[in-house]
């Protein structure tokens, strides 16, 4: 079975702060793939990032960047220069390679950002 | 491109009601889903469907049944509502390319009372 575990439930920071939310996994599977996905006030689900298992590279957008670390199955994310803006719930999800659609995301709780002016 | 939506984006029911949730896409992806989300909980899975005329149960799918007659169409289905799917439900889609991203629509909230 899966599982993402999302230990932060809130964080608050004061904008202009540097914020890590992280994100630890479990799979049996060797291959397989990993995403954030951001949830404003407003309740859509918004895609950020995906990488899969075989790609270690860290990725960095703008002030967003990501850091995945197969050694100890996590896959964090974070903010610098934080803004009024990305106050969210951030989600970790998890799937399977596979090419038959059978996978379905396995999410973490969420991380409830607050990023106070 | 209106990407995927559904429909109604809010309904109350009574225990023991029956209502059907649309999703709809218009990217022509071949997979879709449909999943949960309840406070403190994230999303979890419900069903989903890897083509027309296929589906699949997910991690939740106890008082659910899905159908999918249309490519673009995936049809959410409560026999007898129960309070204990008062939730926000999310329809997803995406291509038949492992480990695409899901694209979601905007959700609807039921509550069942």
């Amino acid at each position: 079975a899966q599982k993402v575990t999302q230990a932060q439930t809130e964080i608050s920071v004061v904008e202009k702060e540097d914020v890590t939310l992280d994100c630890v996994y479990e799979t049996r599977d060797t291959t397989y793939y990993l995403f954030w996905y951001k949830q404003p006030p407003s309740g859509e689900l918004v895609f950020l990032i995906r990488r899969n298992s075989f790609d270690e590279q860290n990725e960095i957008s703008g002030r967003y960047s990501w850091n995945f670390q197969k050694s100890t199955s996590s896959f964090n994310f974070t903010i610098t220069a934080s803004q009024v803006v990305d106050s969210a719930v951030y989600f970790c999800a998890l799937s399977r390679f596979s090419g038959g659609g059978a996978d379905g995301l396995t999410f973490g709780k969420g991380t409830h950002l607050i990023i106070q002016p | 491109n209106a990407g995927v939506t559904q429909t109604p984006k809010f309904r109350v029911l009574k225990t023991g009601q029956s209502m059907t949730l649309l999703c709809a896409q218009d990217m022509n992806h071949e997979y879709m889903y449909w999943y949960r989300q309840d406070p403190g909980m994230g999303l979890r899975l419900i069903h989903y469907s890897v083509g027309e005329g296929t589906t699949a149960k997910g991690e939740v799918p106890d008082g659910y049944n899905v159908s999918r007659l249309k490519k673009q169409n995936f049809l959410l289905g409560l026999e007898s509502a129960a309070p204990s799917q008062t939730s926000v439900y999310f329809c997803a889609s995406r291509p038949d390319r492992p480990g695409y991203e899901q694209y979601f629509g905007p959700g609807t909230r039921l509550t069942v009372t």
